[in-house]
């Protein structure tokens, strides 16, 4: 079975702080997905990483980077939390291999609150 | 246009009675079809994943995709109560990995 992790179920921060989501896959995937899902807007990519030190943007990446070092890992990064960006995170991760290709599995999510 | 069109419900059916999930999608080139369920509170879980014209069947589930018409459907036989939650539909997209979601379609089974 697939495994993707994030770090926190719940996180609570201050405007302005500098905020770290992470999340591991152990399925040796190479693609990594961010998104954001709010109320009555669905699930928007926030960032999205196809190899190891590779990213690309998605719809939604003001406000955010991301890294990748290694290939199970791929970390959110909000460089100054603004309380507009509250919300559920959550990361997915993807094979390019075989059948079921690009198929996302997602990590349980996190319960982000900027006050 | 939405990339990716759903109702959002709810659709209420009894329990026991067959519901009827429907998805549209603006993409021509698009090739794998995706329906994950989520409750609430909880991340999105896969149902089924189609990539043929036709229906694909698992279980109480079947996928209906017809590219022509650019419309993916999901069946689910014999609902049950556990069955209520937020359907998603999901497409790739650009020939790509990436995949839009639907802003999904709240089902309510009635015991």
């Amino acid at each position: 079975d697939v495994k993707v992790t994030q770090s926190s179920r719940y996180l609570v921060k201050r405007t302005g702080e500098k905020v770290f989501l992470e999340c591991v896959q152990d399925m040796d995937h190479e693609n990594m997905f961010w998104y954001r899902q709010d109320p009555g807007l669905g699930l928007r990519l926030i960032y999205f990483s196809y190899d190891v030190k590779m990213k690309e943007k998605g719809d939604i990446p003001e406000g955010y980077s991301v890294s990748r070092e290694k290939k199970e890992r791929f970390s959110l990064i909000l460089e100054s939390a603004s309380t507009n960006q509250t919300s559920m995170y959550l990361c997915a991760s993807s094979t390019e291999q075989g059948i079921g290709a690009d198929t996302q599995y997602f990590g349980p999510g996190t319960r982000l609150t900027v006050l | 246009q939405k990339e990716v069109e759903q109702n959002s419900g709810p659709l209420s059916v009894p329990e026991g009675a067959i519901a009827s999930l429907n998805c549209t999608y603006s993409d021509r080139v698009s090739q794998s079809f995706f329906w994950y369920r989520q409750y609430s509170g909880k991340s999105p879980e896969l149902i089924m994943s189609i990539y043929s014209n036709g229906d694909k069947e698992d279980g109480r589930f079947t996928a209906q995709l017809n590219k022509a018409s650019q419309y993916v459907s999901l069946l689910i036989r014999d609902s049950q109560p556990s069955d209520s939650a937020t359907y998603l539909c999901a497409v790739n997209r650009d020939s790509s990995y990436k995949l839009i979601f639907g802003s999904g379609t709240r089902l309510l089974v009635r015991p």
